[in-house]
């Protein structure tokens, strides 16, 4: 049973610049989270995708967008990089509804310099 | 008030302790309510659900006051190996159709010999 899976581990980026990180869902999961995760913080709510759609979204710029897969896997994209953007980006999927709990990847570590 | 607030700690104890952490959640509207464990620059993995009842599994019991607005999580006899930030996450209830969990900003517990 795969876990969720993100690309890439590590990214170093300079500022201006754009990014994309990729996340394939837990095998049954319909719904992606991504959150941010600044160190020594609590992760922060991005947006979440279901159904290939932008459900909600967090406190968070334009320069973050996404987009969901029809196979449910999702991809975040940063442009105009800032170095306040650096930290460890989590996805999470889950199941639609309040109980089903978010199963985290291994979060891509972006460093911007 | 902070959706959902804890202290951040460091809780400083020895083997063989118990410890436990509270956390507040402002929305009494809540449905459902998750602890979690993370590892030093890890991702958040899943510890336990939190039911009405409350719930034990093994050295963990979580409980949940619905009226005071809190969960707590209670660590027995604990290990080296429990060092950890422990993040608390809270379902606010439906916004938009969706449910977005919300993360405390962890406690971190260090068990040392």
């Amino acid at each position: 049973d795969a876990g969720v899976t993100q690309s890439p581990t590590h990214l170093i980026k300079t500022r201006g610049q754009q990014v994309t990180l990729r996340c394939s869902p837990k095998s049954g999961h319909d719904t992606v989270s991504w959150y941010q995760q600044a160190l020594g913080q609590g992760p922060q709510f991005i947006f979440q995708y279901y159904e290939e759609e932008e459900r909600q979204r967090g406190n968070f710029p334009d320069r973050f967008s996404g987009h969901q897969f029809p196979n449910y896997s999702s991809e975040l994209n940063v442009n105009a990089l800032l170095l306040g953007d650096s930290a460890l980006y989590l996805c999470a999927s889950s199941l639609q509804g309040a109980f089903s709990p978010l199963h985290f990847g291994n979060g891509t570590r972006l460093t911007v310099t | 008030r902070k959706e959902v607030e804890q202290d951040p700690g460091p809780f400083n104890v020895p083997e063989g302790a118990t410890v436990a952490f509270n956390c507040t959640y402002s929305n009494s509207a809540s449905q459902s309510f998750f602890w979690y464990r993370q590892d030093c620059r890890k991702e958040p993995k899943l510890l336990m659900s939190v039911y009405s009842s409350g719930n034990e599994d093994g050295r963990f019991t979580a409980q949940l006051n619905r009226a005071s607005q809190y969960i707590s999580l209670l660590i027995r006899d604990s290990k080296l190996s429990d060092s950890a930030t422990y993040l608390c996450v809270v379902n606010p209830g439906p916004s938009g159709g969706s449910y977005i969990p919300t993360f405390g900003r962890g406690t971190s517990l260090i068990v040392h010999p």
